[in-house]
This record gives C-alpha cells, sequence and structure tokens, in this order.
C-alpha cells in the first residue's frame, strides 16, 4: 500500500513552546490530509482536515489558533502545536488517500509529551 | 454517535482463525464496511474494505450479511504480531475522514 510518513516519532518538549509535526505522503500526492488525536486507552479523535492551498476544517472543540496546519504541497501537511501545555500531550496522526474512492494510509504517529 | 458495535476484547490462539464481529444495523445503502487495526504505538493499518459481497486478501477475509447489518472479519492463522485494536467502520467511499469507535482488542496467545 501506499506510504505515509510522520517526524518526528516522538518530541518532548517544554510548556509554552511549540512543536511542528510533518506528515508526508511518500509514494503519491494527496490534495487532502486529515490530522488524529489519541489520549492513553481511547480511540482516534479527528483533529481537522487539510487542504493543500487552502485553510484547514477543524472539528468542534480544537482551537485552530493552538494547532496549526499548513498543507503547503500535494505531500506535505503539518501540524504545529503552540504554545503546548502538558494536556496537550498525546498521540497524534495523519492520514492521507490518493484518490476519493481509495482507502486511507495513515502515518507512524507522533507521541508528543509535554513537560 | 456509534454507527458500529464490538466487543472489547477477545483472545484467540496463535494459528487459529481470529474472527472478529462488528454489528452496523443503521448502516445505509452507500456506506462501505471497513477494517483497520491498530498495534499498540502505531498508526491504523487497513486491512480491508466491501459493500455487500464478501471480500479477500492476503490480510483476512470479510464476510458481510445479506442485510448487511454485520460483518464478521477474519484472520485465518493468527500470529502473534496481529495483536492490536481492530477497527470496524461504516463509511461513504467518497467520505474520506473516518470516524473511530473503541475496537476490539484481539490478543493472540501462544
Amino acid at each position: 500500500g501506499a506510504v505515509v510518513s510522520q517526524h518526528p516519532s516522538r518530541v518532548i518538549c517544554k510548556s509554552g513552546t511549540s512543536v511542528k509535526i510533518e506528515c508526508r505522503s511518500l509514494d503519491f500526492q494527496a490534495t487532502t490530509m486529515f490530522w488524529y488525536r489519541q489520549f492513553p486507552k481511547q480511540s482516534l479523535m479527528l483533529m481537522a482536515t487539510s487542504n493543500e492551498g487552502s485553510k484547514a476544517t477543524y472539528e468542534q472543540g480544537v482551537e485552530k489558533d493552538k494547532f496549526l496546519i499548513n498543507h503547503a504541497s500535494l505531500t506535505l501537511s503539518t501540524l504545529t502545536v503552540t504554545s503546548a501545555h502538558p494536556e496537550d500531550s498525546s498521540f497524534y496522526i495523519c492520514s492521507a488517500q490518493q484518490e476519493m474512492n481509495t482507502e486511507a494510509f495513515f502515518g507512524q504517529g507522533t507521541r508528543l509529551t509535554v513537560v | 454517535d456509534a454507527k458500529t458495535t464490538q466487543p472489547p476484547s477477545m483472545d484467540c490462539a496463535e494459528g487459529r482463525a481470529a474472527n472478529l464481529p462488528c454489528n452496523h444495523s443503521t448502516i445505509s445503502g452507500n456506506e462501505y464496511v471497513y477494517w483497520y487495526r491498530q498495534i499498540h504505538s502505531q498508526g491504523p493499518q487497513y486491512i480491508i474494505h466491501g459493500l455487500k459481497n464478501n471480500e479477500t486478501n492476503e490480510m483476512a477475509s470479510l464476510i458481510i450479511t445479506e442485510d448487511r447489518k454485520s460483518s464478521t472479519l477474519i484472520l485465518p492463522h493468527a500470529t502473534l504480531r496481529d495483536t492490536a485494536v481492530y477497527y470496524c467502520i461504516v463509511n461513504i467511499i467518497s467520505a474520506r475522514q473516518l470516524t473511530f469507535g473503541s475496537g476490539t482488542q484481539l490478543t493472540v496467545l501462544p
């Protein structure tokens, strides 16, 4: 299947700092990518839809000014957690699809720990 | 609102078939059944999907009942590496975001 790569896989940052997570589709172009968050022992929750060349669409309750999403090219979307707090510590996962009627492929996830 | 119901956990002996059930009694005619799995601390992995016919690929088989209100994912010869949370998702194929339920924790025992 298609490959979606996330970087970094793990990051520890101090409270108040910002962290950028990259999501790349390695062997296909993705006009849309999705960002999910997963807290321990819980399921994945969609945070936002990242559209190439336009603004992201955020799910209810997700602060767009805190979770900045940029989708500058057809193979790269970034999620920046700004002014991180310990409660932002979570597993962040992106996904992408090659075409509309195909399955989604997920990145390996990024474990963020804010201390 | 949960569209699927899965048992929270199941055990399976290594080498035996693992049969994971999923109820989706409110499924619409244009919704597909997707299965993904998530091994601990990794991103979800696509397994299989289907509309109404049974499907098989190199990973698993998907059996969908005639009324489409339930389905079963079959891993024919489970290995220890199949231990994961398995998610059954119903989705309109053109809708690309996925709504994950709580899934089934499958533990393959040696």
